[in-house]
C-alpha cells in the first residue's frame, strides 16, 4: 500500500463546475495535510493546508479532513480553465517527514 | 522577500558524472528538503536538512549526498550518475516549527546523457 495514494487522472471537468480531488493516505498518525497544485514543467505551489477534521476554505477551494477514514479531498468551485493543472496531496507523518502523492491531472474543459 | 532559489535551472551531464545543486531557502526559513520529481510522479523525498545535519532520509543509494551551511543554504550532490537520475529536483524550505507547510524552489532539471 503507498503512503499517499491519489487517482491520476485525467479529471475532466466543464468551466463553472466543481472538481473534486481525493486523496488516502496510510499513517494514522499523521497530523498535517497539504494540497499542492503544479503546472506542467514548474514547481509545485501550496494552495491549502488542513490540521483537524472538517472544512476549511479559501475562496473557491475547500479542503476536506476525515482522520477516522484516513481521507482529505479538496473542491475547486466554479473551475476556470486556469484550473487545469497536477494537484499534489501532501502529508506529513511520523518524524516529519513529508510524503506525496503522484498527483491527479485536473482538466477543466471551456 | 525572496523565496527559495535554486541553481542552475538547468543542466546536462554524462552518466558516471557527479552533480552539485544549489539552493537558498526563504528567509526566516532554517529547513531545507529535497525531492527528486521523475515525469509523471510526484515529488520523491530525498533528505532533509536542519541545523546543519542530515535530519532524515527517504531511500535513495549514498550516491546522493547533500550539506547544509551556516546559513542555511544547501547543496545537493549525486555521484557516478546514472540515466535514472535524470528528473526534476526540488528544494524546499520550512520554518522550524513542527506541520509546516514546504515552499518549493523552481527546481532544477537535470538530463544525464
Amino acid at each position: 500500500q503507498k503512503e499517499v495514494e491519489q487517482n491520476s487522472g485525467p479529471l475532466s471537468v466543464p468551466e463553472g463546475a466543481i472538481a473534486s480531488l481525493n486523496c488516502t493516505y496510510s499513517d494514522r498518525g499523521s497530523q498535517s495535510f497539504f494540497w499542492y497544485r503544479q503546472y506542467s514543467g514548474k514547481s509545485p505551489e501550496l494552495i491549502m493546508f488542513i490540521y483537524s477534521n472538517g472544512d476549511k476554505e479559501d475562496g473557491r477551494f475547500t479542503a476536506q479532513l476525515n482522520k477516522a477514514s484516513q481521507y482529505v479531498s479538496l473542491l475547486i468551485r466554479d473551475s476556470q480553465p486556469s484550473d487545469s493543472a497536477t494537484y499534489l496531496c501532501a502529508v506529513i507523518g511520523g518524524y516529519q517527514k513529508v510524503t506525496f502523492g503522484t498527483g491527479t491531472k485536473l482538466q477543466v474543459i471551456p | 522577500d525572496a523565496g527559495v532559489t535554486q541553481s542552475p535551472t538547468h543542466l546536462i551531464k554524462t552518466r558516471g558524472q557527479q552533480v552539485t545543486l544549489r539552493c537558498s531557502p526563504k528567509s526566516g526559513h532554517d529547513t531545507v528538503s529535497w525531492y527528486q520529481q521523475a515525469l509523471g510522479q510526484g515529488p520523491q523525498f530525498i533528505f532533509q536538512y536542519y541545523e546543519e545535519e542530515e535530519r532524515q532520509r527517504g531511500n535513495f543509494p549514498d550516491r546522493f549526498s547533500g550539506h547544509q551551511f551556516p546559513n542555511y543554504s544547501s547543496e545537493l550532490n549525486v555521484n557516478a550518475l546514472l540515466l535514472g537520475d535524470s528528473a526534476l529536483y526540488l528544494c524546499a524550505s520550512s520554518p522550524g516549527q513542527n506541520n509546516s507547510p514546504l515552499h518549493f524552489g523552481n527546481g532544477t532539471r537535470l538530463t544525464v546523457t
